[in-house]
């Protein structure tokens, strides 16, 4: 059963511009994390944010999570050719992690 | 840099075979887990171990796989038999804290095709 569902499910951009990617859920969570999947590989984890934050940053990253709308939005500055990938968000609730489809992202040239 | 292992990295079998898939997770991880993800989607949690004890298997279809973490240390997920809706990319993820509190650390994965 998936919690999280990514928006857009494809995104493609010109390099250097901004992406930004919604994730939705539907039952309250412990804390909601981003991933990223470069092809044919295994997940990276990028950022935490708790239930009782509503912003983080790292690096070109920023995170934002709405838990009265339940929501989660990740945001990537400036963007590279190498952030070509997949991006997950996934809820925790109750030690149990759950899995978005995710968004795949294509920086264009 | 400390890594989760995993191998083999691509299996091909037939259906009905029995197949086997191995991770090594990042020393000191008392957490490891097991993910199915199929081509387009998000993982799908099979199995999660806290030390050498099952916390979640809730998704594990039981009457073909199976999954032990004997010692606490690495672990060994099987199939048999394998069927054909088996194929799939097969993932590995360590976490040294509870489940969800902290990141995981992911292999790379072993990618399945069942003919």
């Amino acid at each position: 059963s998936q919690q999280g569902e990514e928006d857009p499910q494809a995104l493609s951009i010109q390099e250097g511009e901004n992406a930004t990617m919604n994730c939705s859920y539907k039952t309250s969570i412990n804390n909601l994390q981003w991933y990223r999947q470069n092809s044919g590989r295994g997940l990276v984890h990028l950022i935490l944010i708790r239930s009782n934050e509503r912003e983080k940053h790292s690096g070109r990253l920023r995170v934002t999570l709405d838990t009265s709308k339940k929501s989660s939005s990740l945001l990537i500055t400036a963007s590279r050719a190498a952030d070509t990938a997949s991006y997950f968000c996934a809820t925790n609730r109750d030690d149990k992690i759950i899995f978005g489809k995710g968004t795949r992202l294509h920086i264009l040239p | 840099e400390a890594e989760v292992a995993q191998s083999p990295r691509y299996k091909i079998t037939e259906k009905s075979q029995a197949v086997a898939f191995w991770c090594d997770p990042i020393s000191g991880h008392a957490t490891l887990y097991w993910y199915r993800q199929i081509l387009g989607q998000g993982p799908e949690l099979l199995v999660q171990f806290q030390d050498e004890s099952v916390v979640d298997d809730s998704q594990l279809p039981k009457d073909r796989f199976s999954a032990e973490r004997l010692k606490g240390v690495d672990s060994t997920l099987k199939i048999q038999p394998a069927e054909l809706g088996d194929s799939a990319m097969y993932l590995c993820a360590s976490s040294s804290a509870l489940a969800g509190i902290g990141e995981q650390f992911f292999g790379p994965g072993t990618r399945l095709t069942v003919l």
